[in-house]
């Protein structure tokens, strides 16, 4: 099983400013089958990056993914109000799917 | 519009059964794998179990391997989520979830229903 460990677990910023999340995998990702989720409160997940650096449809271009191999990173660009939640990465490239334990990105 | 409305879910005793269900639409159904995932009160999400496109290919989590069965409908747009032998740490809200291509593997999951709770307790 592929161990993810996102960092930092919490992480304060304020509106505009920037937000680097980390999402390190206990062995290599194949082919960067790694995504980005969101989820508020009270609410399903919402797909924001696939293929470590494809945004989904209708994600704004202020969120992007980068990274290979165990390393990866969600950027968040200028953020929004509505950009404070709990942000999951999930490897796909083997036969059992595993999250990370998930940032909560708040307000500072 | 994209859509996924599981139901099923409820309270249970340990060592009970439940079947939770998935009800697609606004897509199409039969050409995608689908997924349930879970997440336990205040924890986070945990990758349960998924079936291909045509549900003859099906993986599991260890967790519960051996006492959940995924299956589906392609003719009710629907998949379940069989679950017996239910435990305590069993208790989260499920959701199911549509993959992106048709094999149950290599799938990032997008849309996703809003979940059922499923509480397992005496």
């Amino acid at each position: 099983e592929i161990v993810l460990t996102q960092s930092p677990g919490t992480l304060s910023l304020s509106p505009g400013e920037r937000a680097t999340l980390s999402c390190r995998a206990s062995q290599s990702v194949s082919s960067s089958y790694l995504a980005w989720y969101q989820q508020k409160p009270g609410q399903a997940p919402r797909l924001l990056i696939y293929g470590a650096s494809s945004r989904a449809t209708g994600i704004p271009d202020r969120f992007s993914g980068s990274g290979s191999g165990t390393d990866f990173t969600l950027t968040i660009n200028r953020l929004e109000p509505e950009d404070f939640a709990v942000y999951y990465c999930q490897q796909y490239g083997s036969s059992e799917y595993t999250f990370g334990q998930g940032t909560k990105l708040e307000i500072k | 519009e994209v859509q996924l409305a599981e139901s099923g879910g409820g309270l249970v005793q340990p060592g009970g059964s439940l079947r939770l269900s998935c009800a697609a639409s606004g897509f199409a159904f039969s050409s995608y794998a689908m997924s349930w995932v879970r997440q336990a009160p205040g924890k986070g999400l945990e990758w349960v179990s998924a079936i291909s496109d045509s549900g003859g290919a099906t993986y599991y989590a260890g967790s519960v391997k051996g006492r959940f069965t995924i299956s589906r409908d392609n003719s009710k747009n629907t998949v379940y989520l069989q679950m017996t032998s239910l435990r305590a740490e069993d208790t989260a809200v499920y959701y199911c979830a549509s993959g992106r291509i048709p094999a149950p593997l290599y799938n990032w999951f997008d849309p996703w229903g809003q979940g059922t709770l499923v509480t397992v307790s005496s």
